[in-house]
């Protein structure tokens, strides 16, 4: 089955910097890859997500890049808030597979004021 | 948009007792409905895929008779923890996507169970 690595676990970053997140995954007919935010006490929610015949998608501060070959893909927040501060998820779905979500482990996201 | 109600959002039950927990898809029809539990800083768990009309799949190690499923309509799927133990504590969260697409799931905002 789909394996979904995430890395880093935790990220510290000043308010106003770039925080970038990375995942990778193990199978290649992976065709759907969303990232989520997940405050605590709460659901995760959709922030952003690329299909695999995209390569970048950006949403105001927010951009997800998607490399097929190297089977990885990556999220992009510029000028971070303090309210950016949450964990974030990414995930991958095959096609023809019960159309179920594999996680990443998470990144817990600090953002110093 | 999409948008999926979950409740109750926290419960506390005592050993022994079943509790059960409703996911409603509210503006879109859902045939299928995800289950997931969540650790304390831990990633999302897949525990099984309600199918609406149809039994449930659950993933390997989660006991069938311990956490039912049943997806009787379009819009609800419930959960229902059997026998509760002090272990089943946990946080529970459901998904569903518009019309079984492979893509934008939305997530309930999540059950806290906590068995004493």
């Amino acid at each position: 089955g789909e394996n979904v690595e995430q890395h880093p676990s935790t990220l510290s970053v000043q308010e106003g910097d770039s925080a970038v997140i990375k995942c990778t995954y193990s199978d290649s007919a992976s065709n759907y890859f969303p990232w989520y935010k997940q405050e605590l006490g709460k659901g995760p929610q959709l922030i952003i997500d690329i299909r695999s015949n995209v390569g970048e998608k950006k949403d105001q501060r927010i951009a997800v890049t998607l490399n097929k070959t190297a089977k990885h893909f990556s999220l992009h927040i510029t000028e971070t808030q303090p309210e950016d501060s949450a964990v974030y998820f990414c995930a991958a779905s095959i096609p023809n597979a019960g159309n179920m979500l594999t996680f990443g482990g998470g990144t817990r996201l600090m953002v110093k004021p | 948009g999409a948008v999926v109600s979950q409740h109750p959002s926290r419960v506390i039950c005592k050993s022994g007792t079943s509790v059960k927990i409703e996911c409603r898809s509210l503006d879109f029809q859902a045939t299928t409905m995800f289950w997931y539990r969540q650790f304390p800083k831990k990633s999302l768990m897949l525990m099984a895929t309600s199918n609406e009309g149809s039994k449930a799949t659950y993933e390997q190690g989660v006991e069938k008779d311990k956490f039912l499923i049943n997806h009787a309509s379009l819009t609800l799927s419930t959960l229902t923890v059997t026998s509760a133990h002090p272990e089943d504590s946990s946080f529970y969260i459901c998904s569903a996507s518009p019309n079984g697409a492979s893509y934008g799931y939305t997530f309930g905002s999540g059950t806290r169970l906590t068995v004493v």
